[in-house]
């Protein structure tokens, strides 16, 4: 059972580049989101989803896109890098009514 | 804005101490999680607590809710080095909402 799978695990970007983040889960969850990880600042939701079709943002979007066409898949675009999008990146999954979220083993990003 | 408070921010301890680290916040939750993040992994959940003055253990940690459902202790007894790791308490703030809303976390670490 895979649960949440993100890749890649690290990245190296230099600055003005683009990439995007993928993130798959296989256990149906309608709720996936995007959170970033920096020292002292814990888990901050960049980006979240209900269902396929349907996205919202969080506390810090700027900078990211997603998109969610099917259930399973929540990729997060980085549209032009900056040394400020350092950080881990974690993608996670639950189910609308199980509030217990499951992670994925993150993206360490490096912009330079 | 709303804040989830965690303290202490960082905790070292010998093996076999006792600890306890807080999550509080002046919101009144309907439910309260705790997860443990040990490096370069994603969060994993430890307990859900939801009645105000619940008490769960698990072997040797015991989560507790206050009375009043905004704040929340975890109590490790006899620390072992297995315990370090990131403490992160996480709430669903207002109704309706999907969102999960971490605290800063306590970086626990354990010396043999």
């Amino acid at each position: 059972n895979a649960g949440v799978t993100q890749t890649p695990k690290f990245q190296v970007l230099k600055t003005g580049q683009s990439m995007t983040l993928q993130c798959a889960q296989d256990m149906n969850h309608e709720y996936m989101s995007w959170y970033r990880q920096d020292p002292g600042m814990g888990l901050r939701l960049i980006h979240y989803s209900v269902g396929a079709g349907i996205t919202d943002q969080g506390e810090v979007p700027n900078g990211y896109n997603v998109s969610r066409s099917t259930t399973e898949d929540f990729p997060l675009r980085l549209l032009s890098a900056a040394p400020s999008q350092t950080s881990v990146y974690f993608c996670a999954s639950r189910g609308l009514m199980n509030t217990e979220a499951f992670f994925g083993q993150g993206t360490r990003l490096t912009v330079v | 804005t709303q804040l989830l408070e965690q303290s202490p921010q960082f905790l070292s301890i010998q093996e076999g101490e006792n600890l306890t680290v807080y999550c509080n916040s002046s919101s009144v939750f309907s439910s309260l999680q705790w997860y443990r993040q040990e490096p370069g992994e994603g969060p994993v959940l430890l307990v859900t607590v939801v009645t105000g003055g619940e008490v769960k253990k698990l072997k040797r940690l015991t989560f507790q809710f206050g009375d009043a459902r905004k704040d929340s202790s975890l109590h490790i007894t006899a620390a072992q080095p297995g315990d370090t790791g990131l403490y992160l308490c996480a709430v669903v703030f207002g109704a309706g909402s999907y969102q999960l809303t971490f605290g800063k976390g306590t970086k626990l670490s354990v010396i043999p």
